[in-house]
């Protein structure tokens, strides 16, 4: 299993400019997330979905969008491109069982360095 | 915002044990204790979690103490190749009784040193 996988490694964006960050799993894992990273802090959550066809809002959504039509793949868009939209972005993936009170692991792609100039 | 408490550094001679703390006060009874690790540039890694008793794996030991409020991970023979960012995270349960949100803080910097 290559697990989880993001595309591209690095881009620079002009403002304004939009662009997809691609992300995909072959593990049949249910759940996926996007995560930003900014330097020297922690991870933040901007959007999630518990299966195909369901996303939902995280903790930073504002001026992205995401999209979930089948199980493996989760692409993450940027409209609009600012330049507080420079970070590290990562994609995750995990598997979940609904009625189970338990977070279950989740594997992290390498990561998409964006920088917006 | 993050319901845990890490030292924001910590440093480590090589072949030691590495001991990171974490408070985690707030704690409820059915949550989760988590712990991540991301090497430099590269994404977050699981490391282990529990619920109320030690945990032992390949990569490490996690010691909750009995109230739940603290834990500690142990990183029994420290390498240089365990230099990171090591994350404690407590699981959030949503309005369903589902657990799959992780909220990172800005974890403990592990420094290995030869």
């Amino acid at each position: 299993n290559a697990g989880v996988t993001q595309t591209p490694k690095f881009r620079i964006l002009k403002i304004g400019q939009s662009m997809t960050l691609q992300c995909t799993q072959d593990m049949n894992h249910n759940y996926m997330y996007w995560y930003r990273q900014d330097p020297g802090m922690g991870l933040k959550l901007i959007y999630y979905s518990v299966g195909a066809g369901i996303t939902d809002k995280g903790e930073v959504p504002n001026g992205y969008n995401v999209s979930r039509s089948t199980t493996e793949d989760f692409p993450l868009r940027l409209e609009l491109a600012a330049p507080s939209q420079t970070s590290v972005y990562f994609c995750a993936s995990s598997y979940a069982i609904s009625d189970r009170r338990r977070q279950e692991t989740q594997y992290f792609g390498p990561g998409t360095r964006l920088l917006v100039l | 915002d993050a319901k845990t408490t890490q030292p924001p550094s910590m440093d480590c001679a090589e072949g030691r044990a590495a001991n990171l703390p974490c408070n985690h006060s707030t704690i409820s009874g059915n949550e989760y204790v988590y712990w991540y690790r991301q090497i430099h540039s590269q994404g977050p890694q699981y490391i282990i979690h529990g619920l109320k008793n030690n945990e032992t794996n390949e990569m490490a030991s996690l010691i909750i103490t009995e109230d739940r409020k603290s834990s500690t991970l142990i990183l029994p023979h420290a390498t240089l190749r365990d230099t990171a960012v090591y994350y404690c995270i407590v699981s959030e349960e949503n309005s369903g009784g589902s657990n799959y949100k992780l909220t990172f803080g800005k974890g403990t910097l592990l420094t290995v040193n030869p």
